[in-house]
């Protein structure tokens, strides 16, 4: 089975600034891979995923993510920040079956 | 409009009072699926059903039980609650290709005293 590792579990930037969300993956095969953000108190839901195709994807929010086969990373990037991003972000490997990695938290400051 | 419901949203329970937590889709989902999600260990699959009336178990299915008699609902159910199962549990349901994105509830913050 496939393992996912978000590496950091608490991101902290400065409004306007690069947001770099880390997620890599093990799996010889490549696998479908989606981040999904929670804002407190709520469920998840989807920022953006990638199945085939063109591998650096664009989502909501300004979020993308590009799929990088021979690191086996898929990282979440937003240009510039903005305090509504506070969340926490989770990075999901399907293939054959699912995995979630840690999550990570990310905080704007002002 | 597309969800998945969970009820009930808040439980304070004790020590082995047996307790159901349902959900519900109503896209006419294949594939549902629970988790609980704890700090520091995010989400980890308890149970998951490819359709009705077949259900496996997921990473961390001890002292869970689930069914899936209908196609839109796949209730939870702890028969012997415990306090090491305090979380916030999420239901969640997709198409049936792994290729589509799942839709969660809005989450059972569960406690267990």
């Amino acid at each position: 089975a496939q393992s996912v590792t978000q590496l950091g579990s608490h991101v902290s930037v400065s409004e306007g600034a690069l947001v770099l969300l880390r997620c890599n993956y093990s799996s010889s095969v490549p696998p479908y891979l989606f981040w999904y953000v929670q804002y407190p108190n709520q469920g998840l839901q989807l920022l953006l995923k990638y199945t085939t195709g063109a591998t650096l994807v664009k989502g909501i929010n300004g979020f993308e993510a590009e799929f990088k086969k021979s690191e086996t990373s898929f990282h979440l990037t937003k240009p510039s920040a903005h305090m509504s991003d506070a969340a926490e972000y989770f990075c999901d490997v399907s293939l054959g079956d699912m995995r979630f990695g840690a999550g990570t938290r990310l905080t704007v400051k002002p | 409009e597309a969800q998945v419901t969970q009820n009930p949203r808040y439980l304070i329970t004790v020590t082995g009072k047996k307790l159901t937590v349902t959900c519900s889709q109503n896209m006419n989902h294949e594939y549902m699926s629970w988790y609980r999600q704890d700090p520091g260990l995010g989400l980890r699959q308890i149970y998951y059903s490819m359709n009705v009336e077949v259900t496996d178990k997921g990473d961390v299915p001890e002292g869970y039980k689930v069914s899936r008699k209908e196609k839109r609902n796949f209730p939870l159910i702890l028969e012997s609650p415990s306090p090491n199962q305090t979380s916030l549990y999420f239901c969640a349901s997709r198409g049936g290709s792994e290729r589509r994105e799942q839709y969660f509830g809005p989450g059972t913050r569960l406690t267990v005293t």
